[in-house]
């Protein structure tokens, strides 16, 4: 098993652009969720699905949406990039049985915003 | 709303040292899921360990062990005898059993702030 998976490793974005963040699993998990993390802020979810065709918001969803058309695949859209956006997004997958299951985490994006 | 605080931002010990990593959560469920992950420098995120809102012993691991106590709101992580490659980022999570929206055992995780740890040789 791959596990978890995320594309790309890094971005460099100008303020305006959009790009999609891949995050890929094949462990056949229903549960999977979108965090940044910031320096001193910890993990932040931003959207987070049950399963496909389901999803909801996070934290801070403001300025990405997702869809989950498949269970494999979940990817996290910026429609128009800001500076504020800049940080390291983890995707992470968990079985949908219950919240006492440990999620895995993909490798994470490194995305810096000009 | 459930809360994680770690309130150590950074801690740095020589190798050899204990050190003990605090977490303090708030939660209004009565059930409830903690978690301690690990961020190495190379940046992914290792899970560490589980513990639930009912069972309160504490668990060794090797090196590792972790001290639960409802009555603080505690679940503190201890490194006995650290190492150089402890060295890391660590991180305390809290997860409810219900989303307060219904029910619902989505589970959503909630993270403190991390705490970087330096074990210097």
């Amino acid at each position: 098993n791959a596990g978890v998976t995320q594309t790309p490793k890094f971005q460099v974005l100008k303020t305006g652009q959009s790009m999609t963040l891949q995050c890929a699993q094949d462990m056949n998990h229903e549960y999977m969720s979108w965090y940044r993390q910031d320096p001193g802020m910890g993990l932040r979810l931003i959207h987070y699905s049950v399963g496909a065709g389901i999803t909801d918001q996070g934290e801070v969803p403001n300025g990405y949406n997702v869809s989950r058309s498949t269970t494999e695949d979940f990817p996290l859209r910026l429609l128009s990039a800001a500076p504020s956006q800049t940080s390291v997004y983890f995707c992470a997958s968990r079985l949908q049985g219950g919240p006492y299951n440990e999620q895995f985490f993909g490798p994470g994006t490194r995305l810096t915003v000009l | 709303a459930q809360k994680v605080t770690q309130a150590q931002t950074e801690i740095s010990v020589v190798e050899k040292e204990d050190v003990t990593l605090d977490c303090v959560y708030e939660t209004r469920d009565t059930t409830y899921y903690l978690f301690w992950y690990k961020q190495p420098p190379s940046g992914e995120l290792v899970f560490l360990i589980r513990r639930n809102s009912f069972d309160e012993q504490n668990e060794i691991s090797g090196r590792y062990s972790w001290n639960f106590q409802k009555s603080t709101s505690s679940f503190n992580f201890t490194i006995t005898a650290s190492q150089v490659v402890d060295s890391a980022v660590y991180f305390c999570a809290l997860s409810e059993a219900a989303d307060g929206a219904g029910g619902t055992s989505y589970g959503k995780l909630t993270f403190g702030q991390g705490t970087i740890l330096t074990v210097h040789p």
